[in-house]
């Protein structure tokens, strides 16, 4: 099993729609969750944090946490077309000097005008 | 200020070369990462530096080795590289005052002919 796991897509969704991102991971010790976005040819771009349950939101942008299922995933409410790009999933699991931070595979997103 | 900067931003090396890559962050994070990401794929991670301590993923090869001369430097040297060794090669901090987001640097894009 993949320590952390997303469909890779391609996930397409029309302009002004919400598109809908998800993430399983494997390891129950791990404490923060991460949603990059990705640019051909770019480097990841840090777009949303969570580290409890529940939701967290910034802007047109919800991230939701459910540690019990092991489960990270992000909205895109209102997506537009600056939006398509590859979104990874990022885990960091945490303890002095032993630093671990893991991606999924990445979806990518195309947002169709 | 989120800044972590890496140089050069393109590098091409033969493969009896030596050269480094430089990444240097300036916003008192903790552990500092080199991952590699090749094309279509996920960034893979390299070695991580966090509290002092290096922490090296096994199945990198010994031409890369990786430098800490301080806490805001975290230098890759590479010595010998093969042509699948050519990538996108990104470095990213984190951990100020407890707060774990991982910012990365634009990234090296190294080709090995």
């Amino acid at each position: 099993q993949k320590e952390v796991e997303q469909n890779s897509g391609p996930l397409s969704v029309p302009e002004g729609a919400i598109a809908s991102l998800n993430c399983t991971y494997s390891d129950r010790g791990s404490q923060s969750f991460f949603w990059y976005r990705q640019y051909s040819g770019k480097s990841p771009e840090l777009i949303m944090s969570i580290y409890s349950n529940g939701d967290k939101e910034d802007g047109r942008f919800t991230a939701q946490l459910n540690k019990a299922s092991q489960y990270v995933s992000l909205l895109i409410r209102d997506s537009q077309p600056s939006d398509s790009a590859t979104y990874l999933c990022a885990v960091n699991t945490y303890n002095f000097g032993n630093e671990k931070l893991t991606f999924g595979t990445g979806t990518r997103l195309t947002i169709i005008p | 200020d989120t800044e972590v900067t890496q140089t050069p931003k393109h590098l091409v090396m033969g493969m009896t070369n030596k050269k480094s890559l430089k990444c240097e962050q300036h916003m008192g994070h903790r552990a500092m990462y080199w991952y590699k990401q090749k094309a279509k794929k996920p960034p893979e991670l390299m070695f991580v530096y966090s509290y002092e301590k290096l922490s090296i993923n096994e199945s990198v090869p010994s031409r890369f080795s990786p430098e800490c001369p301080n806490s805001s430097l975290l230098n890759l040297h590479l010595h010998a590289l093969q042509p699948e060794d050519s990538a996108l090669y990104l470095c990213a901090s984190s951990h100020r005052r407890g707060e774990p987001e991982a910012f990365f640097g634009q990234g090296t894009r190294l080709t090995v002919v």
